[in-house]
């Protein structure tokens, strides 16, 4: 089961960029890594997705090594809207038992 | 355009009385997950459904239980709450199985207070 670990929070100011690194050290192979978004009081938001190497869209960047073993969440150029938790996500469900496993959540703060 | 909605978005119970939240979906995925968050939490994992095909997770308490009677609904019964299943309930879809790289969407989830 690959356990996730990220930082608990995280502030930073409006136009900046932030990086939000998340460990997954047990990662098996057909794993995907998901990064989600949450507000207050509102369900979880798919922000971006992969499986190795690097994937951009039109609101993320997540970079992975090649070992896997970590995954990081870039978002340029943050607003005060960004201000949110962000949960890395690893795994994939099987008929053998659940490896769906977030990780604790990354409070991020934008500042003015 | 809601795609999961769930209903009520707030639900208070009294203690040990059995309570349902509903989860419908309008993206006609195969796959539905209910999820309980606890305040400051991550999601965690009840269960899912993979069509009709129930998938328990291994420490799930057997006071929570699941139905999904066609394709576009899927139900959490709670058979007596206790004081700890306060929580965020969140239901999620995904078109296939996550096993496949799936994306998961996710309902605006259900606060249940127990009283």
């Amino acid at each position: 089961l690959a356990k996730t670990t990220q930082p608990i929070s995280m502030d930073s100011y409006e136009g900046q960029e932030v990086n939000i690194t998340c460990s997954h050290n047990n990662i098996a192979t057909n794993d995907y890594i998901t990064w989600y978004q949450q507000f207050p009081s509102q369900g979880p938001r798919f922000i971006i997705q992969g499986y190795k190497t690097k994937v951009t869209n039109e609101v993320a960047s997540l970079f992975i090594p090649a070992d896997r073993k970590s995954s990081t969440l870039s978002l340029p150029r943050v607003s005060l809207s960004d201000t949110a938790v962000y949960y890395c996500l690893v795994g994939s469900l099987a008929a053998a038992g659940n490896k769906l496993t977030f990780g604790g959540g990354t409070r991020v703060l934008v500042k003015p | 355009d809601a795609m999961v909605i769930q209903n009520p978005r707030y639900q208070v119970t009294q203690f040990g009385k059995p309570v349902t939240l509903s989860c419908s979906q309008t993206l006609n995925h195969n796959v539905m997950y209910w999820y309980q968050q606890k305040s400051s939490q991550a999601p965690k994992l009840l269960f899912h459904y993979y069509d009709k095909d129930f998938n328990n997770e291994a420490d799930t308490p057997d006071n929570f239980q699941s139905r999904r009677p066609n394709t576009s609904f899927c139900f959490l019964d709670i058979r007596s709450p206790g004081l700890g299943d306060a929580a965020m309930y969140l239901c999620a879809t995904s078109r296939d199985s996550v096993l496949t790289g799936e994306t998961q969407y996710f309902g605006p989830g259900t606060r249940l207070l127990v009283l």
